[in-house]
């Protein structure tokens, strides 16, 4: 069964530093969307990304963040400044469409130091 | 505000009987209701969708109804087994062109064997 992927497992990094996260998609899936989720606390939408562009994002999605899709395959949220209240699970998930079931990656553990 | 609310505390029940956890929300007015299920350490993983016209659904041994009167959805796993622990999320997604997804904090289920 296709699955979403997301690398690395665990990212342990200095405050001020800039990190990129990996997602792969299920490949015929048009809509990515990044989450995270703070320890103990709720999954957290962040941003949605469809026809090379950002469609949706929260309040938290602010200008240190930013996605790209650098090529058919992969998908990226990139974190120029990390701070220590970025420490999170962050998750990427797909859809096949606008409002489809959304299918979650095994999540990236950032931790900053 | 939204808000979506579920038990908070932990949901302790004896192998073989009925789980029922409840999802409640206010100001909200959701497309749809889905219940995804969350394993320590690991991505949401989904189990069920519900459409604002729809009253019930199932699959194998869980059932979901949804009352958008009561602003209520509840999820039923019947003959629960050792295997069902987990932290289950309710998740809703708004009506509009909107893809955000918004989740409940979850309930930690518990079967005793």
């Amino acid at each position: 069964e296709p699955e979403v992927t997301q690398t690395p497992s665990h990212q342990v990094t200095q405050m001020g530093q800039e990190v990129i996260l990996r997602c792969v998609p299920i490949s015929n899936h048009l809509y990515f969307y990044w989450y995270r989720q703070i320890l103990g606390q709720k999954v957290e939408f962040l941003v949605s990304f469809y026809n090379n562009e950002i469609s949706e994002k929260s309040e938290i999605f602010d200008d240190q963040f930013s996605v790209e899709r650098p090529d058919g395959s992969n998908f990226t949220l990139k974190i120029r400044s990390t701070k220590l209240e970025d420490s999170a699970m962050y998750f990427c998930a797909s859809s096949e469409s606008l409002r489809d079931t959304q299918y979650f990656g095994p999540g990236t553990r950032l931790t900053v130091l | 505000s939204q808000k979506i609310e579920q038990n908070s505390e932990a949901l302790n029940i004896q192998e073989g009987k009925t789980a029922t956890l409840t999802c409640n929300y206010t100001n909200y007015s959701p497309a749809y209701l889905q219940w995804y299920r969350q394993d320590p350490g690991r991505g949401p993983v989904f189990l069920l969708l519900i459409r604002e016209n729809e009253k019930e659904k199932r699959k194998e041994r869980l059932k979901v109804t949804f009352d958008t009167t009561l602003k209520q959805s509840l999820f039923h796993i019947t003959a629960s087994q050792p295997a069902d622990s987990a932290t289950y999320l309710c998740a809703l997604v708004p009506s509009g062109g909107y893809q955000k997804v918004t989740f409940g904090t979850g309930t930690k289920l518990q079967v005793i064997p």
